[in-house]
């Protein structure tokens, strides 16, 4: 089984709506990460959190929303979607190890179509 | 400001060959990570290995080496015994190493196609 999995992998959905992304991980790490690529593009940040209780803002933040529902469970929503909002969404995890080493792991992707 | 730079967008490399992929990056932190991805047509993120500014030595992992040179702020990827299996976007990535900064900061990729 996959260390990191993203729900749904792919949705095509309206403008206007709202719309959640799911990711859960097994590898018992404490930080969570939500990116978007566009075609061309590296990946970029929109959320991060090291805990449960820790949110923060990256990036691209604007028009999304995040919920730490566990150590595990990390969600991102768009409250209301908008066709600039279509890409590809990567949930990534991480934990500190020696000598701040930092190897963040990424889910699947989850390909955004906003119509 | 971070800024990391791949002026490949796109690579050929015959199979069985050696290729080497660029990076170069812009950082004004002094401790600092580096990174390559790998994402096949299927578009997963797969991480292939990881440099510490600190770290003395280059690092290895099977057929990928980084080739680090830090006076020139580089760290390119080599990738030996090229392998269909390898055609794909690769990016590079660096991590500041300072309370605060917690993003990979992403080139835009360089595709490479090995030709059989």
């Amino acid at each position: 089984d996959a260390d990191v999995t993203q729900t749904p992998r792919n949705r095509i959905t309206k403008t206007g709506k709202r719309i959640m992304l799911e990711c859960s991980q097994t590898k018992g790490h404490d930080r969570m990460y939500w990116y978007r690529q566009d075609p061309g593009l590296g990946l970029r940040l929109i959320y991060y959190s090291f805990d449960v209780k820790d949110i923060n803002k990256g990036e691209i933040s604007d028009g999304y929303s995040v919920s730490r529902q566990a150590q595990a469970k990390f969600s991102l929503s768009l409250e209301s979607a908008i066709p600039n909002q279509t890409a590809l969404y990567f949930c990534a995890t991480s934990d500190l190890g020696g000598q701040m080493k930092e190897t963040q792991y990424f889910g699947p992707g989850t390909r955004l179509l906003v119509l | 400001a971070q800024k990391i730079t791949q002026t490949q967008p796109g690579m050929f490399v015959q199979e069985k060959e050696a290729v080497t992929l660029d990076c170069t990056y812009d950082t004004s932190d002094p401790s600092y990570g580096l990174f390559w991805y790998k994402q096949p047509s299927s578009g997963e993120m797969i991480f292939l290995i990881y440099q510490g500014s600190y770290d003395q030595q280059n690092a290895t992992e099977g057929r990928y080496s980084l080739n680090f040179q830090k006076a020139r702020k580089s760290a390119n990827l080599v990738i030996s015994a090229s392998q269909l299996g390898d055609s794909a976007m690769y990016f590079c990535a660096m991590i500041p190493h300072r309370a605060g900064a917690n993003n990979l900061f992403f080139g835009t990729g360089t595709r490479l196609t090995v030709i059989p």
